[in-house]
């Protein structure tokens, strides 16, 4: 077991571009989560996994902002027509099924926007 | 909604010395946990203690330990023998009923040699 990992480990992309990300969680674990980080700040929750069903997004998930986990195994957070203020730390983190687990965190993807 | 407060942005600590990282929450439920992460720079983010809100027992990993207030909604971390490995930025985290984490801001720490 090799953790949570996370590709690509940075982007940069031009302003109205497609981006896709991509997370692969701790290998037992059925709960998979998105956080965004923006400089000096905490992370921020975007979205989260059970399994393949996606059970809560966050306001700050506009609808330019797509998030699959499809088999349950992996999940890819896609940003469509990106602007500047998508430019962020994208952290993804996984735990097993019960409410009280841990989250363990990703490497994260960092986005520079154009 | 809950809120966590980080009100030091920045401390610092002389190695193998002790510092005390401070952390309010606001929250009106009962049942929930509360995480302490460090993010060393350019590096990902680690667990470095958690306590269960239901025990009055505070929380203890080697070097690190917490005092959990609850009535005060209070969390602090307590570094010991500072090493200069412990330089990151450490974000205090709650977790309730819903499943995410709500994050404080963070306190930056260094370690002087």
């Amino acid at each position: 077991d090799t953790g949570v990992s996370q590709d690509p480990r940075h982007k940069i992309t031009k302003r109205g571009q497609n981006v896709t990300f991509r997370c692969d969680p701790i290998s037992e674990h059925n709960r998979l989560y998105w956080y965004r980080q923006t400089l000096g700040q905490g992370p921020e929750f975007l979205t989260y996994f059970q399994n393949e069903a996606q059970l809560e997004k966050s306001r700050l998930l506009s609808d330019r902002f797509s998030a699959e986990r499809p088999k349950g195994s992996f999940s890819t957070l896609e940003i469509q027509r990106t602007e500047q203020g998508d430019s962020a730390m994208y952290l993804c983190a996984s735990s097993g099924d019960s409410g009280a687990d841990t989250q363990y965190f990703g490497p994260g993807t960092r986005l520079t926007v154009l | 909604a809950q809120t966590v407060t980080q009100s030091q942005p920045e401390m610092s600590v002389q190695e193998a010395e002790t510092v005390t990282l401070s952390c309010t929450y606001d929250t009106s439920e009962s049942d929930y946990y509360l995480f302490w992460y460090k993010q060393p720079p350019s590096r990902q983010m680690i667990l470095v203690i958690r306590q269960e809100a239901y025990k009055q027992q505070n929380a203890t990993e080697n070097r690190f330990s917490v005092n959990f207030q609850k009535a005060a909604k209070s969390f602090s971390l307590k570094i010991s023998d500072s090493q200069l490995g412990d330089a990151a930025m450490y974000f205090c985290a709650y977790q309730g009923g819903s499943e995410k984490l709500v994050f404080g801001k963070g306190t930056k720490l260094t370690v002087n040699p």
